[in-house]
Formats: C-alpha cells, structure tokens, sequence
C-alpha cells in the first residue's frame, strides 16, 4: 500500500537533546512538508521541500532542521534551541502539478519532554 | 499572509441531524482548498479538495462548497452519524507549492 509512513509514534526528549523524527513516503511525491499541532489548534508549517536538495522554512522554522537527500525521505531535526518541543509532529506530501493534488498525511509522531 | 478561521470551535448535535461548518479566509487568490478529518492522536484523513475554477465537490454524504469572493466555505454533512465524531480541519493553498493554511479547526459530536 502506498502512503506516508512517520516513525516513531511516541518520542521523548530530554533537555539539551536533540532528536529525529522519521517521516517516508511511497507515493512518488515531489513536495513533502512538516506541521507542528499542538493541543486544540490547526497545524503550522516548520519546513517544506520542493525537490530533493532544497527546502524552504515555513512559519515556524526556528529551533528545526530538515534535510533532503531522497525523494522518498524528509527526516525532521528538533534541535535544543526549540525551548517548547512538546507537541504533535504531521509529515505530508503531495503530487505537484495541478490545483487538484491533494495534501496527505502521515500517522504523527507524539514528541515529549521528559 | 493567508488566515483562516473555523466558525463554531466545537459543536454537538443529535443523530441524523443535517449540519454546515465554516471556513473562512482572507486572501481569495486561493489554488485549492482542501476538507479534512482528524480523529484523537491520528493523522488527518483528506475528505474533499476543491480546485480554484470549482463551487463544490460531493463525496457521499458530504459537501463542499466555494466562494472565492466572499472567503467562505462550508462542508455540509447530511444525516450525521456518532462514527461523524471528530475534529474537522480546513486548509488553504494559496500557491502550487503547497504552504498550505490551516484553520484550527471545529470539534464535531453527535449523540446517539
């Protein structure tokens, strides 16, 4: 079945740590994107990427790090710098091309500070 | 900057009941706007996409509706069910390169 795989579900971090959350896709998508929710809120956009090798920042970069080596991969850095990581963590991706791509989403990645 | 906003936060209803929920948004230079679905703890599950050039889309039981040049959509859900419980999230892409906008969504129970 093809679709977007995030692991792992739960993560903790203690402080001064920094972590990786693991976010794959099948899918063939060129844009991959990561989305910060945190309790009864929509989502916030950390960092998205267009094509392997580049990405952008999104509203809500500072204390993230992202990288893009493979299309199929868009791993997600929380660094020590983000003083309020605690929160729901959503990778997604879409097809590029026409407005009638749809956005889909991975499973989420719980992230805690211990 | 696009924003967009989800007119009632949370709502109950009985079973069977037919029910509307808002979306607004500022910039109407939208590319498509997309309804989605999130259970608790869960990843979101995409619903409906309507394009720009479109009014409305139809899945089953549900309904979506565009205007552009009022900032407004709704997503009608005819004969609710209890398995309808859960929070709805709209989101706005101003461009092809995605930087989609979300709303904070509306928190959506019905009672058997």
């Amino acid at each position: 079945d093809g679709g977007i795989t995030q692991s792992p579900k739960y993560l903790f971090r203690k402080e001064g740590q920094n972590v990786t959350l693991s976010c794959e896709q099948n899918l063939n998508h060129d844009a991959m994107y990561w989305y910060r929710q945190d309790p009864g809120q929509g989502l916030r956009l950390i960092y998205y990427s267009q094509i392997v090798n580049d990405f952008q920042k999104g509203d809500i970069a500072e204390g993230y790090s992202v990288s893009r080596e493979k299309k199929e991969s868009f791993p997600l850095t929380v660094t020590s710098a983000q003083k309020n990581p605690t929160a729901f963590y959503l990778c997604a991706s879409k097809r590029q091309g026409s407005t009638n791509e749809k956005l889909f989403f991975g499973s989420g990645t719980q992230l805690s500070v211990l | 900057k696009q924003e967009v906003t989800q007119i009632p936060a949370a709502l109950s209803v009985p079973e069977g009941e037919n029910l509307v929920l808002n979306c607004s948004f500022t910039d109407s230079a939208i590319y498509n706007l997309q309804w989605f679905r999130q259970d608790p703890g869960k990843g979101l599950t995409s619903l409906l996409l309507i394009q720009s050039s479109q009014r409305e889309q139809t899945s089953g039981r549900l309904n979506a509706s565009l205007d552009k040049s009022s900032g407004r959509s709704t997503l009608y859900i005819a004969a609710s069910q209890p398995g309808d419980s859960a929070t709805y999230l709209c989101a706005v892409a101003n461009t092809n390169a995605g930087k989609s906008t979300f709303g904070d969504g509306t928190t959506l129970t019905v009672k058997p």
